[in-house]
């Protein structure tokens, strides 16, 4: 596609109750990010892939957080037993190369609430 | 460690008032550092890079930025600001290693007719 797609857009979850976000990258897109944005707050770094491979993970909040991408393209992050700490948006972005210009293109994020 | 700071939580400029946005960097080497834009409810875009070489870089929508190096400052700058310039503006740095970048706090711009 042309942008980063990113879905859903919104998302209300119960305490406890698992979710998984999608992030459809610009295709061939080597390099795949994801962030967390606190209400108020710049992104914070979580996960980085280079094709299917996960080369950084050191974002990551906790062990209930979990990033794939198998096939090098499409990502889902999953978040399981949510808590009210993780309320917050998730950004997806992605790059053509795999070091270099960090010119990423960003998708709109996914809006998690959990209540 | 790296880090960058945005000292404004907020401004406000008058519509076509001149702009300027402070991001101050902490790092021993030359920093890659970045501007980005978000506007409510959406990503964010990337509106100009600076790698090396000339201070002085040119962005997308009008925007430029001023590397000094004496003062750790990264100053995104407009001439004359339009109403659709309202939004969240990110300065961003890449961690020493790897490939993930260290976004400052934000300063969010009110633009006022």
């Amino acid at each position: 596609g042309a942008g980063v797609s990113q879905s859903p857009r919104y998302k209300v979850a119960k305490r406890g109750q698992d979710v998984a976000l999608r992030c459809d990258p610009i295709s061939g897109h080597v390099s795949l990010f994801w962030y967390q944005q606190a209400l108020g707050q710049g992104p914070e770094f979580l996960t980085y892939f280079q094709n299917e491979a996960q080369l950084d993970k050191s974002g990551l909040p906790s062990d209930r957080f979990f990033a794939e991408r198998p096939e090098g393209s499409v990502s889902t992050l999953k978040i399981q037993r949510t808590q009210q700490e993780d309320s917050a948006v998730y950004l997806c972005a992605s790059s053509p190369r795999d070091r270099g210009d960090y010119g990423y293109t960003f998708g709109s994020g996914t809006r998690l609430t959990v209540v | 460690a790296q880090s960058v700071t945005q000292p404004d939580i907020h401004i406000t400029v008058s519509e076509g008032a001149s702009l300027e946005l402070r991001c101050n960097y902490s790092y021993g080497a030359t920093p890659y550092l970045f501007w980005y834009v978000q506007s409510p409810g959406q990503g964010l875009q990337l509106l100009l890079k600076y790698f090396s070489g000339d201070t002085l870089v040119q962005g997308i929508k009008g925007f430029e930025a001023e590397f000094k190096r004496s003062q750790s400052s990264f100053k995104l700058r407009k001439p004359s600001v339009h109403w659709s310039d309202a939004a969240e503006y990110f300065c961003a740095s890449p961690r020493e290693y790897g490939n993930k970048l260290v976004f400052g706090a934000g300063t969010i711009l009110r633009v006022k007719s």
